[in-house]
């Protein structure tokens, strides 16, 4: 059975510092790994994702790799800023469904 | 470019009742997934239809059923409604079955009185 762990489980820095989320995963057989961004009672923004055969993926600030042998993944996010303030879940699929981690909840201080 | 579309997004019934939550995939993705987040927690995986099958099954309880229509949108039949089943339900589309990038609707609040 995949499990997902991510750490920390909360995170709060002063604006501007570049900071990385981890994600872990037990099972290495994974089509792909999402990330994805949930404000407090909202719905779910993907930001990356990287299939099983890349290492990385960039969109803007974010940076995400993966190892898939190791079963980790991180989300480097650069020059952080208030906006970014929000929860990050890492999930995984493996034949179909995607499991999730219980997130990251993050928080940036102007 | 067309999204995933939940309704209602908003619901609030009482035990015991029933619940019919809708989702319409996005054009020509044959492929949807319903998952529950529960508060404070992550998004649970509950069932999957593709090409109007049902592909795989999470821990989806008895009185919850579901189905895909020949329009491809998938309905989430809830019944005997209990306090716990208070949580946001995704749906969410994909073009194909395994390994395809799936996209999320914005998700229906259920509010279990």
């Amino acid at each position: 059975k995949q499990e997902v762990t991510q750490i920390p489980a909360a995170l709060s820095v002063p604006e501007g510092e570049n900071l990385v989320l981890n994600c872990s995963f037990t099972d290495s057989a994974i089509y792909n790994l999402q990330w994805f961004r949930q404000d407090p009672g909202k719905g779910l923004t993907s930001l990356l994702l990287i299939q099983s055969s890349q290492r990385e993926q960039t969109s803007g600030r974010l940076n995400a790799s993966l190892d898939k042998s190791s079963g980790r993944s991180t989300l480097y996010i650069a020059a952080s800023q208030p906006g970014d303030s929000a929860t990050y879940l890492c999930a995984v699929q493996g034949a179909q469904k995607l499991v999730f981690g219980q997130g990251t909840r993050l928080t940036i201080n102007p | 470019a067309a999204g995933v579309i939940q309704s209602p997004r908003h619901l609030i019934k009482e035990k015991r009742e029933t619940a019919t939550l809708k989702c319409y995939p996005i054009p020509r993705h044959d492929t949807v997934y319903w998952y529950q987040q529960g508060p404070g927690q992550d998004p649970q995986f509950l069932i999957s239809f593709y090409e109007k099958m049902q592909s795989d099954k999470g821990s989806i309880p008895d009185r919850f059923s579901a189905q895909q229509f020949s329009d491809y949108h998938s309905e989430l039949n809830m019944s005997s409604l209990e306090l716990g089943d208070s949580a946001l339900y995704f749906c969410a589309s994909s073009p194909g079955g395994q390994g395809w990038e799936q996209y999320f609707g914005p998700g229906t609040r259920l509010t279990v009185t």
